[in-house]
């Protein structure tokens, strides 16, 4: 089946500092990636909806000058959080929609944590 | 926008007992997923189910669109099936999914 792909899946970087996490649709291509944002023992919250050659959609809330999103290519988006803080620190999970005539189907990534020292 | 409850928020089981999680969402959707989300964080697509009532194996789910509902049965557990259960209602095509609260699954050997 389908695979979506996320690296790293695990980074510990420095407050102030910046750090990419990449989504790839390995078998397919995405004209639409999501981005998720996931704390301990919560539930996932829909971040942005990252658009191949446009710009991001992001919810509400959700600040697209800390939080970077390009989608480049229809297999790779990438998210950049600019500017790192601890409360940074959280799981971060993309999906990639597989298009068909007949429906659509949803593949998420592994996940990367993120932790913020 | 639309709220989703899952309800119980966890759950014990011996290995081989049968459970039924349940989703509430407050507004009609077009769409409705079931996911699974392993210890180690990956989601596994269970079941697409905006309506009606499907079968895969020891899982099935049922949506009562008209009544904003959604179950999903575990029959006869394994330990493999622990993990946390996440309903996911949106709008057409997958856009817009908003996650439930979660229902957290221990099952003991």
């Amino acid at each position: 089946g389908a695979v979506v792909s996320q690296h790293p899946s695990w980074v510990i970087c420095k407050s102030g500092t910046s750090v990419k996490i990449e989504c790839r649709s390995l078998d397919f291509q995405a004209t639409t990636m999501f981005w998720y944002r996931q704390f301990p023992k919560q539930s996932l919250m829909l971040m942005a909806t990252s658009n191949e050659g446009s710009k991001a959609t992001y919810e509400q809330g959700v600040e697209k000058d800390k939080f970077l999103i390009n989608h480049a290519s229809l297999t790779l988006s990438t998210l950049t959080v600019t500017s790192a803080h601890p409360e940074d620190s959280s799981f971060y999970i993309c999906s990639a929609l597989e298009e068909f005539v007949s429906g659509n189907t949803i593949y998420f990534g592994e996940g990367s944590w993120l932790t913020v020292v | 926008g639309i709220q989703v409850e899952q309800s119980p928020p966890d759950l014990i089981l011996q290995e081989g007992a049968n459970s039924t999680l349940r989703c509430n969402f407050s507004d009609s959707v077009n769409n409705l997923q079931w996911f699974h989300q392993n210890p180690w964080g990956q989601l596994i697509n269970l079941f697409y189910i905006p309506s009606g009532t499907k079968q895969n194996g020891r899982l099935s789910a049922t949506t009562v669109a008209t009544e904003r509902y959604s179950l999903l049965y575990i029959s006869s557990s394994q330990t493999t099936d622990s993990g946390v259960y996440f309903c996911a209602p949106g709008g057409t095509g997958f856009q817009k999914l908003v996650f439930g609260t979660g229902t957290r699954l221990l099952v003991s050997p």
